[in-house]
């Protein structure tokens, strides 16, 4: 089992830039969920996803946040434009199909916009 | 609205003595609850859980949990810490919308 995938690990870009990070989730699990870590406001939920449908976007900061799921191996979440708040360490999470509610989380995309 | 807190942000122990990580939480229903651990640049890894049934749960490495519903209370404990425990731990209440405390930091000294 190769556990949730985020790619890339790192990544550092310029204000007003795109930024798309990438995530396959566990096969076979049917939820997957974005947070976003910082210092100051922890983890924060930001979308989840069930089968493949967004369910609840309500701690997406602003429309420059946009996230897609477009089959049950795979989602971007898109930052467009960028702005240095938006520096953060993003994890992609994913559960079972049970009803355990208990998510695997990816090692995460550490963000950094100048 | 559910939500949790984790009174310590800092806690130091000795390799070998005893730990216990609090954790309050406030949820409408029967929570479900968990433990994370987070390594330096890693992402969380699930320590345990609790839905329903006994208590008192059992987790990896040697941690386990008491739910207090009396208390609102799911605090952490090990008998015996180890220098590869230090880490950041996150208590977290809820189901599809889980909410995540805000960690504890734990230092070992050996």
């Amino acid at each position: 089992d190769a556990g949730v995938i985020q790619s890339p690990r790192h990544e550092v870009t310029e204000m007003g830039q795109e930024v798309t990070l990438r995530c396959k989730p566990i096969s076979g699990h049917n939820s997957l969920f974005w947070y976003r870590q910082t210092m100051m406001r922890g983890l924060e939920l930001l979308i989840y996803f069930n089968n493949n449908v967004p369910i609840d976007d309500s701690g997406m900061p602003e429309d420059r946040f946009s996230a897609k799921m477009p089959n049950a191996s795979f989602s971007t979440l898109k930052i467009q434009p960028s702005e240095p708040r938006d520096s953060a360490v993003y994890f992609c999470a994913s559960s079972p199909r049970t009803a355990s509610y208990e998510q695997y989380f990816g090692p995460g995309t550490r963000l950094t916009v100048t | 609205a559910q939500s949790v807190t984790q009174p310590d942000i800092h806690i130091t122990v000795s390799e070998g003595a005893s730990l216990e990580l609090r954790c309050n939480y406030s949820y409408g229903a029967t929570p479900y609850l968990f433990w994370y651990v987070q390594s330096p640049g890693q992402g969380l890894q699930l320590l345990l859980k609790y839905f329903s049934g006994d208590t008192l749960v059992q987790g990896i490495k040697g941690f386990e949990a008491e739910f207090k519903r009396s208390q609102s209370s799911f605090n952490l404990r090990k008998p015996s810490v180890h220098w590869s425990d230090a880490a950041e731990y996150f208590c977290a209440v809820g189901a599809a919308d889980m909410r995540f405390g805000a960690g504890t930091r734990l230092t070992v000294k050996p």
